[in-house]
């Protein structure tokens, strides 16, 4: 049982250049989320989905477009790297369920990305 | 709108000691809460959380949190701190009555730096 698991672990980017940050997670959870660290700033959240076909914008999605084709999958996009996305990504998880917000997420181990 | 503070950036405790990390939150109504751990170069791991009920919950690797309405506070605790308790401690918030955009995600504080001393 892998839990959430990411793809690259580190990446660095030019200015303009595109990448997709992958995700996927084997819990069978409907939710899956995109954060965003930056030091000392805690985690914002970028998008989140609460199931397949279905995603929404969280508190800083500018510059980013996700996609959720299946359950396991969820892949985050920046179309055009700026300096301002420097940050380390968390992808993460949880069970959907009767009341969804009292379920923990649990987190993949991070992609660290530096835009030059 | 949710919030989270936690109002020390770093906390040093000698190994042995009890060590308490503060969080305080603002929500509308009642809140859900949660406490995760991060070490170095890792993504976080959950370690307990208040949902309902017992004011005072227990969590993984000895830690326990204690619940406050009166003073909006949910602040982790051990009785006894280990070396191995060294990482960056984040609180979390979810406020179950919010229907705003990013309702469903977690609100985090901006972590606080646990240091266990020898």
């Amino acid at each position: 049982n892998a839990g959430v698991t990411q793809t690259p672990k580190f990446r660095i980017l030019k200015i303009g250049q595109s990448m997709t940050l992958q995700c996927t997670q084997d819990m069978n959870h409907n939710y899956m989320y995109w954060y965003r660290q930056d030091p000392g700033m805690g985690l914002k959240l970028i998008y989140y989905s609460v199931g397949a076909g279905i995603t929404d914008k969280g508190e800083v999605p500018n510059g980013y477009n996700v996609s959720r084709s299946t359950t396991e999958d969820f892949p985050l996009r920046l179309e055009l790297a700026a300096p301002s996305q420097t940050s380390v990504y968390f992808c993460a998880s949880s069970y959907g369920g009767q009341d969804p917000r009292a379920w923990p997420q649990y987190f993949g181990p991070g992609t660290r990305l530096l835009v030059l | 709108a949710q919030s989270v503070a936690q109002p020390e950036d770093q906390v040093n405790v000698a190994e042995g000691n009890p060590l308490t990390v503060k969080c305080t939150y603002s929500v509308s109504g009642n809140p859900y809460l949660f406490w995760y751990v991060q070490y170095p170069n890792r993504g976080l791991q959950f370690l307990l959380k208040y949902i309902t009920g017992d004011n005072l919950v227990k969590g993984s690797y000895g830690f326990e949190a204690e619940f406050n309405k009166s003073q909006t506070s949910f602040h982790l605790k051990k009785p006894s701190a280990l070396v191995s308790d060294s990482a960056l401690y984040f609180c979390a918030v979810r406020d179950p009555m919010y229907s705003g955009g990013g309702a469903d995600g977690l609100t985090f504080g901006k972590g606080t730096h646990l240091i266990i001393q020898p």
